[in-house]
Order: structure tokens, then C-alpha cells, then sequence
């Protein structure tokens, strides 16, 4: 079965500043979907960027980036000028593109994101 | 357009009773599925549907039924709740496999 790892529970960072999020993958699967999300206090859980594994280009959405090195089953999250919005919890996801519970979302356990104005 | 829409927002329940979480979703997605969030668990899986007719269960199925009767609505009940069913429970639907989820607003539950 797949897994998601997030190995670190909080980070801080700086308003401005770039920070980046690690998460691993574990699967056999050569074609696959990952995902981060974001869960400010408010609860609501918002897709932040997501990358197909087929692709070697690095996903964008504004100020996010991920770094997918699919040899190395990682998937960072890169967040550039930082703002005081982007607090929140982040999860990283994972989703197989076959059938059965694995063809849902997989999550991490997510890591704490305080931003310091 | 709205979206997931789940209700209730909060509960709270005695031990021993049932309940229904309401899930409905108005974007004609086939893929919709039930999550528990508890602290340092990340979101887990209760049971999911790949379209009407058609259910299954997830990582944490115990205690927990669903029917998908029409593609709109996908209903989670709590059989007899337990305190161990203290969470925040996410109703999500997807188009296919290549999109990520939309997740509803959560409702959360307290059992005492």
C-alpha cells in the first residue's frame, strides 16, 4: 500500500522569506497523482498545486512551486514571499490512478506552517 | 455553484446514538468519499463511492455506514457513537482520478 510521509510536524518562517515543505512517497506504481493542500484555522481544505508523475516539468501556481524528484519519491513544496496568509496546515497527498481505496487520496500528517511577520 | 455542501456544521452526540452527516455535492462529480481528521493523524479514509450504486470501504470503516442512492448525495451514519468517533469528518468529491478532491466545509463531531 501507498504512503505518504511529512517528516516535519511544524516549520516557521519569516514573512517574505521562501520556505519548503518536505513530504516522501512510498508506492510500486509508476503512474500516480500528488497533491498539496492547505488547512488554514478556518478548516476548509484548499488545493494549493498538483503534479501527475508522467510529467518531468515542475508544477506553478503564483507564489508555489514543488520540487518532484520521482526517482527519490519526494515531493516538496516550495512557498516564496511568504505572507501571513499562508499560515496554515499542509498536506501532502497522493492519489493512484487505478481502482479501489488507493484511488483516493492519500495524506500525510501534515506540517504546521506559522509565518512571522 | 456550491460545491460540497455538508451539514451539520457541529454536533454533539451521547454515546450509544445515531446520526446521519449530510453530503451533497451539485457538480456532477462521480468519485465522492468520507474522511475522518483526528490530531497528528492527517485525514484518513471511512468509505468512499465511485458512483451511484457502488461504496466500499476506506481505512477506518468501523461504526460508520454510507449509501450513494443518487450521484448528488453521499450520507455518512454513525450506527452508535462512540467517544472514539470524536473528530472532524470531511465529505470530498472529485471529477476523476486526475484532480484532486473539492472538500465540504466539515462538520465537527463531539461524542461524550
Amino acid at each position: 500500500a501507498q504512503t505518504v510521509t511529512q517528516s516535519q510536524p511544524e516549520m516557521s518562517v519569516q514573512e517574505a522569506e521562501t520556505v519548503t515543505l518536505s513530504c516522501t512517497y512510498d508506492t510500486s506504481e509508476s503512474d500516480y497523482y500528488l497533491f498539496w493542500y492547505k488547512q488554514p484555522p478556518s478548516r476548509q481544505m484548499i488545493l494549493v498545486i498538483r503534479q501527475e508523475a508522467y510529467k518531468q516539468q515542475n508544477a506553478t501556481e503564483n507564489r508555489f512551486s514543488v520540487n518532484f524528484q520521482k526517482a527519490a519519491k519526494s515531493f516538496s513544496l516550495k512557498i516564496s514571499d511568504s505572507q501571513l496568509g499562508d499560515a496554515a496546515m499542509y498536506f501532502c497527498a497522493y492519489r493512484s490512478p487505478y481502482g479501489g481505496s488507493q484511488g483516493n487520496l492519500i495524506f500525510g500528517k501534515g506540517t504546521k506552517l506559522s509565518v512571522k511577520p | 455553484n456550491a460545491g460540497v455542501t455538508q451539514t451539520p456544521k457541529f454536533q454533539v452526540l451521547k454515546t450509544g446514538q445515531s446520526m446521519t452527516l449530510q453530503c451533497a455535492q451539485d457538480m456532477n462529480h462521480e468519485y465522492m468519499s468520507w474522511y475522518r481528521q483526528d490530531p497528528g493523524m492527517g485525514l484518513r479514509l471511512i468509505h468512499y463511492s465511485v458512483g451511484a450504486g457502488i461504496t466500499d470501504q476506506g481505512e477506518v470503516p468501523n461504526g460508520y455506514n454510507v449509501s450513494r442512492s443518487t450521484t448528488e448525495d453521499f450520507p455518512l451514519r454513525l450506527l452508535s457513537a462512540a467517544p472514539s468517533q470524536t473528530s472532524v469528518y470531511f465529505c470530498a468529491s472529485s471529477q476523476t482520478r486526475v484532480y484532486g478532491y473539492t472538500f465540504g466545509s466539515g462538520t465537527r463531531l463531539t461524542v461524550v
